[in-house]
């Protein structure tokens, strides 16, 4: 019962490509968001989407764009991948509700090498 | 904004031991939430923490919220090698927010 997919598990891809990570969430959730992790630096928020068609950024949105043209699908792109983008990318959606009703519920990761 | 620092950032432990693992606020805490990441995996909710006092178990995980000293704690009784992995902390959020987390604690567990 996988409730956020995240298309692509691996993925190699060479400077300069243009790469979409996919994310779909089956829970009806208003929240989406884009991490990416690496070792030492911990998660960090490239994007996020509360709302279809809307977006904000995050801390580290450079090199980044994203696209949420329906509820349960937020993607990620780069729009010219390079090899500092290698990263375990993660994909996350919450419900709108306050008072502790934000649980993220995480997708497995798409791990992107750039060569 | 908000940062959450966690501490230590590396932890190995015998199997069997008992450990600790901090998560300290730059800001007053109204709450936290806890997360285990499994090497090469998502992360998967843990606990969620909403007041000050508040402690909370799951199987041989303990979490308190310390207001006062805006930290959290998570404590493993008698490690076993299914605690191995990462773990982080976030701040709960109101709508969509940027939601940051801590660095995590990866810890091992040897046989």
């Amino acid at each position: 019962d996988v409730k956020v997919t995240q298309s692509s598990r691996y993925l190699v891809k060479r400077t300069g490509e243009k790469v979409f990570l996919e994310c779909v969430q089956d829970m009806d959730h208003e929240n989406m968001f884009w991490y990416r992790q690496d070792p030492g630096l911990g998660l960090r928020l490239i994007y996020f989407s509360y709302d279809v068609k809307m977006k904000e950024k995050g801390d580290i949105p450079e090199g980044y764009s994203v696209s949420r043209e329906k509820k349960e699908r937020f993607s990620l792109i780069l729009e010219s991948a390079s090899t500092n983008q290698t990263s375990m990318y993660l994909c996350a959606s919450s419900p709108q509700g306050a008072g502790g009703a934000n649980v993220l519920t995480f997708g497995a990761g798409s791990r992107l090498t750039v060569l | 904004s908000q940062e959450l620092e966690q501490s230590p950032q590396s932890l190995i432990v015998q199997e069997g031991k008992n450990l600790t693992i901090n998560c300290t606020s730059s800001k007053t805490l109204y709450g936290l939430y806890w997360y285990k990441q499994k090497y090469g995996e998502g992360l998967i909710f843990l606990m969620m923490l909403q007041k000050g006092g508040e402690e909370k178990s799951h199987e041989k995980i303990t979490a308190k919220l310390d207001e006062k000293k805006q930290q959290s704690s998570l404590h493993i009784t008698a490690s076993q090698p299914s605690h191995a992995g990462i773990y982080l902390c976030g701040p709960p959020g109101q709508g969509a927010q940027k939601l940051v987390f801590g660095q995590g604690t990866r810890l091992t567990i040897n046989p």
